[in-house]
């Protein structure tokens, strides 16, 4: 069973369509997050949910809106691409009272 | 702002080489550790934490000792083994509260057989 699981795991589309990608955790972890890692490989923080609430929001574009149903669900939303948003999203969830995340396996997301 | 300073790679090795990824931060208070390992095509997975001060985190013959003194956190192995070959992050979490992690760069290492 995978723990923290991402789709889809490759995304190709053009500038300025609107994509969501998918994130679903079955740890019973109460905080999820979003990680944006560059073609350099640098991560960054993009936003943390704790119990459906956000906590983190950090210098992001509003073309990027999170959006979490339950607990084990953190997807991200985003609208009118652009070649910038290509980078490789990791999706990771944390336990109630504990700091080491667990990630999932990433979406590579292509812009042309 | 808190911020994780790593050593550039690639770092290139022979296999059953001794390792040494250096890792240095920038925090207020007393963060918590770690180091995250990246599989080509995978995503991150722990590799060790330490969570205060003097605190050795281990795994899999690697190691790293939280030194307050010189905001320090090297990654070391004694031996290492071409399934090793993978990019090494170093992060920190700080204590206020927000939980979001803190990478350095990455280190990319290549054993070779």
């Amino acid at each position: 069973d995978t723990a923290v699981s991402q789709t889809p795991k490759y995304l190709v589309t053009q500038m300025g369509n609107d994509k969501s990608i998918k994130c679903e955790q079955n740890l019973g972890h109460d905080t999820m997050y979003w990680y944006k890692q560059d073609s350099k490989k640098f991560l960054k923080i993009m936003f943390s949910y704790n119990n459906k609430e956000l906590i983190i929001n950090e210098t992001v574009p509003n073309r990027f809106s999170p959006k979490s149903p339950d607990k084990a669900h953190l997807n991200l939303h985003i609208n009118s691409l652009e070649l910038g948003d290509s980078a490789v999203y990791f999706c990771a969830s944390s336990p109630a009272g504990r700091i080491e995340q667990y990630f999932g396996p990433g979406t590579r997301l292509t812009v042309t | 702002g808190n911020s994780v300073t790593q050593m550039e790679g690639p770092v290139t090795l022979s296999e059953e080489a001794f390792l040494t990824i250096n890792c240095t931060y920038t925090a207020t208070g007393y963060p918590s550790l770690f180091w995250y390992v990246q599989y080509p095509g995978e995503g991150l997975q722990l590799l060790l934490k330490a969570t205060k001060a003097d605190d050795k985190g281990s795994n899999k013959g690697f190691e790293a000792t939280y030194r307050k003194e010189t905001t320090s956190f090297h990654l070391e192995k004694g031996s290492v083994q071409v399934s090793d070959s993978a990019v090494y992050f170093c992060a920190l979490s700080d204590q206020a509260g927000r939980r979001a992690l803190t990478f350095g760069s990455g280190t990319r290492l290549q054993v070779q057989p």
